[in-house]
């Protein structure tokens, strides 16, 4: 069975203050590895897909990054905008459907 | 172009009524599912479709019925409504199975079952 662990739960940041999430997976045999972005009283919004160990993406403030057991969601000089619960979710083997982590809850304070 | 819409935004249910959650997507996705988030628990899977008249069960089926009689849409039927069914629910679409390019998802029906 698939496992995904995100970290930490919660993060607080000072505007400008730049940090990483961390999402760890237990799959066999990685599909893929998607990011989303959710604000309070809303659906996910999709950020990333990555595929394979070594593969970034970017997004203005975002860079999401993949190795063979983790992923990492690096956001650099956050501002208060970039507050939401950022999920983690991953494909694998011969399932298309995702499991998904639990999230990060990310607020950055002006 | 409207996305994915859920309707109704909020539902309060009395313990053994049944109501049906809409979701429609003018994207032409093949792919759509439904999904309920509880606190510390993450989204889990209800059930899902591959397209009309093709659906199948995840991770917590008991207690749902759907069908796909349209590619536009998706509703999520709920038997007899229990307190553990209390949650927020979320459609999604995709324009392909594992979703790629990442599922469009609804804004959520959050539902209390009393």
């Amino acid at each position: 069975e698939d496992q995904v662990t995100q970290s930490p739960e919660a993060l607080r940041l000072q505007e400008g203050e730049s940090s990483s999430l961390n999402c760890s997976y237990t799959v066999s045999g990685l599909r893929g590895l998607f990011w989303y972005r959710q604000d309070p009283g809303k659906g996910p919004e999709f950020l990333f897909t990555l595929y394979s160990a070594g593969e970034e993406k970017e997004k203005e403030r975002l860079k999401a990054t993949l190795t063979k057991k983790e992923s990492f969601l690096h956001i650099t000089a956050p501002k208060p905008e970039d507050s939401a619960t950022y999920l983690c979710a991953v494909t694998s083997g011969g399932s298309y459907i995702p499991t998904f982590g639990r999230g990060t809850s990310l607020i950055v304070h002006p | 172009n409207a996305g994915v819409t859920q309707t109704p935004k909020f539902q309060v249910l009395k313990t053994g009524q049944s109501m049906t959650l809409q979701c429609a997507q003018d994207m032409n996705h093949e792919y759509m599912s439904w999904y309920r988030q509880d606190p510390g628990m993450g989204l889990r899977l209800i059930h899902y479709s591959v397209g009309a008249g093709i659906t199948d069960q995840g991770e917590v089926p008991n207690g749902y019925n759907v069908s796909r009689s349209t590619t536009e849409d998706f509703p999520l039927r709920l038997l007899s409504a229990a307190p553990s069914q209390t949650s927020v629910y979320f459609c999604a679409s995709s324009y392909g199975f594992e979703g790629v390019a990442g599922y469009t998802f609804g804004s959520g029906t959050r539902l209390t079952v009393v």
